[in-house]
């Protein structure tokens, strides 16, 4: 079992709609909680950074954690072309502390 | 700030050629990591350095070495080339190894034929 699942995808919507974003990851030792984009051809910059369950908003962006499922989710309100990127997740804790896990990624497109 | 920048930006190898990666940081960090990504995989560490003078393997560093040159750069060489070292390569630094930031580079592109 990958310590770390992502669907990679393709996800294309339509300007202006809510995007749900997942991941599972299998280790318990887990403890902090990342969203990373990535625009072609560029480096991945962080999105989103969390250390408990629960949400965390930042504008359009809430990056959910729910520790006890394994399971945490990125949504996009309101999305734009401008939001058309690959979106990985990244986990970090327990012996792993210092190195991130990522996931596959997903590609996302938004059209106008 | 330039960030953490990393030449060349693309390279051609032909199978059993050597090569080195660069990568250079401003932001006076202490840690630096080297990755590289594949379709469908993800990002998967390579090397990494949790501060200036120690280096550690990390999932996949068959093929490859390291160097801390300074606490500015950390190089990534390639011995002999393979195909299946055809990837693209991302060096990353963050202040102090935890769980932190990892800022990226632009990442370099290389082709192994």
């Amino acid at each position: 079992q990958k310590e770390v699942e992502q669907d990679p995808g393709p996800l294309s919507v339509p300007e202006g709609a809510i995007v749900s974003l997942n991941c599972t990851y299998s280790n318990s030792a887990f403890q902090y909680f990342m969203w990373y984009r990535q625009y072609s051809r560029k480096g991945p910059e962080l999105l989103m950074y969390t250390y408990s369950s629960g949400n965390k908003e930042d504008g359009r962006f809430t990056a959910q954690v729910d520790k006890s499922s394994k399971y945490i989710s990125l949504f996009i309100r309101d999305s734009q072309p401008s939001d058309s990127a690959t979106y990985l997740c990244a986990f970090a804790g327990g012996t792993s502390y210092g190195k991130l896990t990522f996931g596959q990624g997903t590609i996302l497109t938004v059209h106008p | 700030n330039a960030g953490v920048t990393q030449t060349p930006k693309f390279q051609v190898l032909k199978t059993g050629q050597s090569m080195t990666l660069q990568c250079a940081q401003d932001m006076n960090h202490n840690s630096m990591y080297w990755y590289r990504q594949d379709p469908g995989m993800g990002l998967r560490l390579i090397y990494y350095s949790a501060s200036e003078g120690t280096t550690d393997k990390g999932e996949v560093p068959n093929g490859y070495n390291v160097s801390r040159l300074n606490k500015r750069e950390f190089s990534l060489r390639l011995e002999s080339a393979a195909p299946s070292q055809t990837s693209v390569y991302f060096c990353a630094s963050s202040e102090s190894g935890g769980a932190e930031t990892q800022y990226f580079g632009p990442g370099t592109r290389l082709l192994v034929l």
